[in-house]
C-alpha cells in the first residue's frame, strides 16, 4: 500500500528554522520524483518544490527560492524540506507528493502543520 | 509564475454535468499537455482525478472527463452525485524556472 508520512511541522518564530520529513513506504520511492506542496489557511494549492527521482535536478517557486531546500535520501526512503529565514507568510499544511505518472502528483501524504508566529 | 485562473464556485443538480475552466498561457497549458486535476475535500489531501489533460488514474470514476483548448483546460464531472462536492484544483506544467504551478482552485456544490 502506497504511503507518504509528514513530520516535523509545529509552531516556530519567524526567521527561525525547520525540517520537514516524508516517510514514503509501498513503492519504489528512488524512481519517484517528489513534490512539496502547502496550502495557507483557508486558500489554495501552492506548488512548492520538486526534485527527481536520484536527486539530480531541484527546482523551487519563486516565493520560497533562496530560503528552502528539498533534499531526499533515497537509501531511506525520505523526502527532505529544509526551511530557513521562516517568514509569517509560509504557516501552512505542507504536503509531500510523488510522480508515478510522470507530470503529476499521484501520491500524496496526508500533510503537516507549520505555524509561523511570534 | 501567476496561478492558473479557475471560477470560484460552480455548482448543479444531482446528475447533471458541470464543467470546470482552468486558464493559463502559451507558457503553460497552452504549450504542454501536462494538465492535472486535483479533488480535496474538507481537512483531507488532494487527490488526483486527471493527468495528462484526459487521462484517468486507476479507480477514478469515469465520470469525471478533461479536455484542453489552446490556453484552457477543463474538467467535466457528468452525473453529478454529493460526494463531488469538494474544492477542485488544475496544475500544469510551466517552462518557467518554477516547472510547476497551480490553479486558484473551485468550489463544486451539489444543490
Amino acid at each position: 500500500q502506497v504511503h507518504l508520512v509528514e513530520s516535523g511541522g509545529g509552531l516556530i518564530q519567524p526567521g527561525r528554522s525547520l525540517r520537514l520529513s516524508c516517510a514514503a513506504s509501498g513503492f519504489t520511492f528512488s524512481s519517484y520524483a517528489m513534490h512539496w506542496v502547502r496550502q495557507a489557511p483557508g486558500k489554495g494549492l501552492e506548488w512548492v518544490a520538486l526534485i527527481l527521482y536520484d536527486g539530480s535536478n531541484k527546482y523551487y517557486a519563486d516565493s520560497v527560492k533562496g530560503r528552502i531546500t528539498i533534499s531526499r535520501d533515497n537509501s531511506k526512503n525520505t523526502l527532505y524540506l529544509q526551511m530557513n529565514s521562516l517568514r509569517v507568510e509560509d504557516t501552512a499544511v505542507y504536503y509531500c507528493a510523488g510522480s508515478g505518472y510522470p507530470y503529476t502528483m499521484d501520491v500524496w501524504g496526508q500533510g503537516t502543520t507549520v505555524t509561523v508566529s511570534s | 509564475q501567476s496561478a492558473l485562473t479557475q471560477p470560484a464556485s460552480v455548482s448543479g443538480s444531482p446528475g447533471q454535468s458541470i464543467t470546470i475552466s482552468c486558464t493559463g498561457t502559451s507558457s503553460d497549458v497552452g504549450d504542454y499537455n501536462y494538465v492535472s486535476w486535483y479533488q480535496q475535500h474538507p481537512g483531507k489531501a488532494p487527490k488526483l482525478m486527471i493527468y495528462e489533460v484526459s487521462n484517468r488514474p486507476s479507480g477514478v470514476s469515469n465520470r469525471f472527463s478533461g479536455s484542453k483548448s489552446g490556453n484552457t483546460a477543463s474538467l467535466t464531472i457528468s452525473g453529478l452525485q454529493a460526494e463531488d462536492e469538494a474544492d477542485y484544483y488544475c496544475s500544469s506544467y510551466t517552462s518557467g524556472s518554477t516547472r510547476y504551478v497551480f490553479g486558484t482552485g473551485t468550489k463544486v456544490t451539489v444543490l
